[in-house]
């Protein structure tokens, strides 16, 4: 049974670009939530995502960051107009209820040129 | 203040008892949870605790709550070179829909 899955492991992108991530929950999981690690800092919850429906989006900025959960297809991060302060390490997670423990994916690296 | 505290570094010798220490405000907290995060990868589940129970012991972990302190702490019995890793304390509370709260993690080295 495959883990969680994100794509890519790293990422680079020169500032103004978009950056998309992709993450794919574990088998049997319908609950993905996304956090992200700044460097020498815990995780930061952004978003908690079902199929095709946010549930709780209070932990994404404002501006230039969306997350979607399609029926079909993995979930996806995307940040345009990249600037610096975006380099961190973006982690999925995934569980299959509400009462379950998340397992996390091994993480997208991304950095901003 | 943060919600959930650790101490940033811990160092033990190999085949000595290690115990990370976590506090954490929120008295709604239902589960408490450690995460182990090796270099480069992502968080692995090590283990978590409701809120109603005290203790919680598997294998070589040893997980002890004191809810009226708020102090959660993991014990790793017989530590090994291979535990050396950041662990990290994480809480759900009530009502967040299953927002996990962070501690900023305590780097724990094994020396040989």
């Amino acid at each position: 049974n495959a883990g969680v899955m994100q794509n890519p492991r790293h990422l680079v992108r020169r500032r103004g670009q978009e950056a998309r991530l992709r993450c794919s929950p574990m088998k049997g999981h319908s609950h993905v939530y996304w956090y992200r690690q700044l460097p020498e800092e815990g995780l930061k919850f952004m978003v908690y995502l079902q199929k095709e429906n946010i549930i709780d989006e209070s932990g994404m900025p404002k501006e230039r960051f969306s997350a979607e959960f399609p029926k079909e297809g993995p979930s996806i991060l995307r940040i345009q107009q990249v600037v610096r302060g975006d380099s961190a390490a973006y982690f999925c997670a995934s569980s299959p209820d509400l009462n379950s423990p998340l397992h996390f994916g091994n993480g997208t690296r991304l950095t901003v040129t | 203040g943060e919600d959930v505290e650790q101490s940033l570094f811990l160092s033990v010798r190999e085949g000595d008892s290690s115990v990370i220490n976590c506090t954490y405000t929120d008295s709604s907290s239902t589960y408490l949870y450690w995460y182990k995060q090796e270099p480069g990868a992502g968080l692995q589940l090590l283990t978590y605790i409701f809120s109603n129970m005290d203790m919680k012991q598997d294998q070589r972990l040893t997980v002890l709550l004191n809810k009226k302190d708020k102090h959660l702490s993991l014990r790793i019995a017989d530590t090994q070179t291979g535990d050396s890793a950041i662990y990290f304390c994480a809480e759900t509370r009530s009502g967040s829909a299953r927002q996990l709260t962070f501690g900023s993690g305590t780097q724990l080295t094994v020396l040989p």
